[in-house]
């Protein structure tokens, strides 16, 4: 059974260029879970999708930063006209999403390295 | 507000010394609480966790548990090997199933 996969795993962008970042969630799991790890840091939580919806976005900026879940293929974590400050590591979670909290048990991708030159 | 505060490192030991990794969270009711390990390059692995008081998490001879009455949940391990050196995450869940992180505890441990 494949993990979270996420791709691309190291991403160079120009400032003002767009990125897009890619989560395809483990087998079985519904839910998708974004979190940003600044250097030396811990890791922040941006956003919470479901299948076509989102559930939590208060993590997220208000500019300029988006995500999706469609019903079909991976999540989409998109940053439109990137600045140093988005260098970062970007990882994807997954969780079953079933009744009782251990369903809600979060699974790790192995993240995007966001390199802003 | 609600945070986790963990011991900053880096924390350094002897292979086989007994580890300590202090972590402390600040939340309302009686959330699950984790500890993720994240080795270099890669993403977080789950290593533990604990869903109410008093309950002890444990794996690979780490341990935690889940005190109340300090709002802590401290990792311990008795013996540490050089394989152990990681970055070692604490956190907790809230009500709305996203994850709060420590800001991580790097533990180096020498041949």
């Amino acid at each position: 059974n494949a993990g979270v996969m996420q791709n691309p795993r190291h991403l160079v962008r120009r400032r003002g260029q767009e990125a897009r970042l890619r989560c395809s969630p483990m087998k079985g799991h519904s839910h998708v879970y974004w979190y940003r790890q600044l250097p030396e840091e811990g890791l922040k939580f941006m956003v919470y999708l479901q299948k076509e919806n989102i559930i939590d976005e208060s993590g997220m900026p208000k500019e300029r930063f988006s995500a999706e879940f469609p019903k079909e293929g991976p999540s989409i974590l998109r940053i439109q006209q990137v600045v140093r400050g988005d260098s970062a590591a970007y990882f994807c979670a997954s969780s079953p999403g079933l009744a009782g909290v251990m369903s809600y048990e979060q699974y790790f991708g192995p993240g995007t390295r966001l390199t802003v030159t | 507000g609600n945070s986790v505060t963990q011991m900053e490192g880096p924390v350094t030991l002897s292979e086989e010394a007994f580890l300590t990794i202090n972590c402390t969270y600040t939340a309302t009711g009686y959330p699950s609480l984790f500890w993720y390990v994240q080795y270099p390059g890669e993403g977080l692995q789950l290593l533990l966790k604990a869903t109410k008081a008093d309950d002890k998490g444990s794996n690979k001879g780490f341990e935690a548990t889940y005190r109340k009455e300090t709002t802590s949940f401290h990792l311990e391990k008795g013996s540490v090997q050089v394989s152990d050196s990681a970055v070692y995450f604490c956190a907790w869940m809230d009500s709305s199933y996203k994850l709060i992180f420590g800001s991580g505890t790097r533990l180096l441990v020498r041949p």
